[in-house]
């Protein structure tokens, strides 16, 4: 069965930092590229960043780019997003996400982000 | 970047009523459209991808159609279980969800 369990979340103030790990098994971490997609409350999806199955090529939202690193260990089938300089506007829901072509069909539970003084 | 566009925003309808959703591309993506539903509190779940293919184990009430920009996602018999917020999502580039319909029952 797959299973992505994301951890990290929390309270963080304006401008702080914040790493968030997602743990994969019940597939072949290796062979997928994984993404992080965002829920602000109350609003829609937003796909953040995502990375190919070796960490060769990154892609980020146009919002994060900069101040967010997409990362993984294949050895640890582990997916990471580490956040600094984090705003208001960065509170929300994080989820990992299996890509599958082009799909999402495979979402872990997701990791509440507070960025709030 | 890709805008993606659904209308309406929200519906009510009818257990049973046909219901339709659109959804439409700022540019040409074929058919890398998918369509999700996510429930209060709960992760999306994959319905329909590549615009018009079921994913295994959802009822085949639910359908997509469309390509280039243009897309529809239908529920043929809407039922109370199907009250839920629906997205769609294209992968021509980069990933961009739609802003979201949310189905209520009359």
């Amino acid at each position: 069965e797959v299973q992505l369990v994301e951890s990290g979340g929390g309270l963080v103030q304006p401008g702080g930092s914040l790493r968030l790990s997602c743990a994969a098994s019940g597939f072949t971490f290796s062979s997928y590229w994984m993404s992080w997609v965002r829920q602000a409350p109350g609003k829609g999806l937003e796909w953040v960043a995502n990375i190919k199955q070796d960490g060769s090529e990154k892609y980020y939202v146009d919002s994060v780019k900069g101040r967010f690193t997409i990362s993984r260990d294949n050895a640890k089938n582990s997916l990471y997003l580490q956040m600094n300089s984090l705003r208001a506007e960065d509170t929300a829901v994080y989820y990992c996400a299996r890509s599958g072509g082009s799909c999402y069909m495979y979402w872990g539970q997701g990791t509440l982000v507070t960025v709030s003084s | 970047d890709i805008q993606m566009t659904q209308s309406p925003s929200s519906l009510s309808a009818s257990v049973g009523d046909r219901v339709t959703i659109t959804c439409q591309a700022s540019q040409d993506i074929s058919n890398y459209l998918n369509w999700y539903q996510q429930k209060p509190g709960k992760a999306p779940k994959l319905l329909i991808y590549d615009a018009s293919n079921l994913e295994t184990g959802v009822p085949s009430r639910f359908s997509g159609s469309g390509s280039g920009t243009d897309f529809t996602f239908t529920i043929s018999s809407l039922q109370p279980e199907d009250i839920a917020t629906y997205y769609c999502q294209q992968y021509d580039n980069l990933p961009s969800f739609g802003p979201g319909t949310k189905v209520d029952i009359k």
